[in-house]
């Protein structure tokens, strides 16, 4: 059963393309969709949204959650290598996080 | 200590062997919870706890117990491990449970269960 489903598994980009990573969730309890960045170690936070059509941004990335349809994109313009990295959706459902298996970035020079 | 520490960093395990993975946070975080990360399966949520005294099961929470006897601490324990649970574990933070604050995440324990 998948809960959180992110697109595509993989992406191979060279530095200055734009990417959009997407993110479908289920609706049932839901509370607020998030995104993080996966490097070597652990996850850091970029983004929670919690209203529908309301971009969030930071820097070069952004974001946007529709709640009719059931998904959020990340958008990341001029990438660089140091985007590089596994980006994980996660939905916080009810009282628990449910996490995508994430879709790995690679930024070539 | 600053955010969230987690020890050890690695261990290798014998099955049958009981392991105690530690966390612990300065932040003066009310949450806290445990995840596994696996190839293909994403971060699953093992255990949670909203606040000091109280623990809750996640999505995976068989062969694995944990305790919340202060704020900052909240180890997770593989009473019996089996080689199933090789896996890297997170313990994160957040300030309450909510649906408006943040999850830091520590640096992860990868474990072999041999």
């Amino acid at each position: 059963e998948d809960k959180v489903v992110q697109s595509p598994l993989s992406l191979v980009v060279h530095e200055g393309d734009t990417v959009t990573l997407n993110c479908s969730y289920e609706v049932t309890n839901f509370r607020s969709l998030l995104w993080y960045k996966q490097e070597k170690k652990a996850p850091t936070f970029l983004f929670m949204l919690t209203s529908s059509g309301i971009e969030k941004k930071s820097g070069r990335l952004s974001s946007i959650l529709d709640k009719k349809e059931l998904f959020s994109i990340l958008n990341i313009t001029a990438t660089q290598t140091g985007d590089s990295a596994v980006y994980l959706c996660a939905e916080l459902r009810g009282n628990q996080f449910y996490f995508g298996t994430g879709t790995s970035l690679t930024v070539i020079p | 200590i600053a955010g969230i520490t987690q020890a050890p960093t690695s261990q290798i395990l014998a099955a049958g062997r009981r392991m105690t993975l530690r966390c612990t946070q300065d932040m003066r975080h009310n949450a806290m919870y445990w995840y596994r990360q696996d190839l293909g399966l994403g971060l699953r949520l093992i255990h949670y706890s909203n606040t000091a005294g109280t623990t809750g099961k996640g999505e995976v929470p068989d062969g694995y117990s944990v305790s919340r006897a202060n704020t900052d601490d909240f180890p997770l324990t593989l009473a019996s491990a089996v080689p199933s649970q090789t896996s890297v574990y997170f313990c994160a933070s957040s300030r309450q449970w909510s649906d408006t604050d943040t999850q830091y995440f520590g640096p992860g324990t990868r474990l072999t269960v041999l």
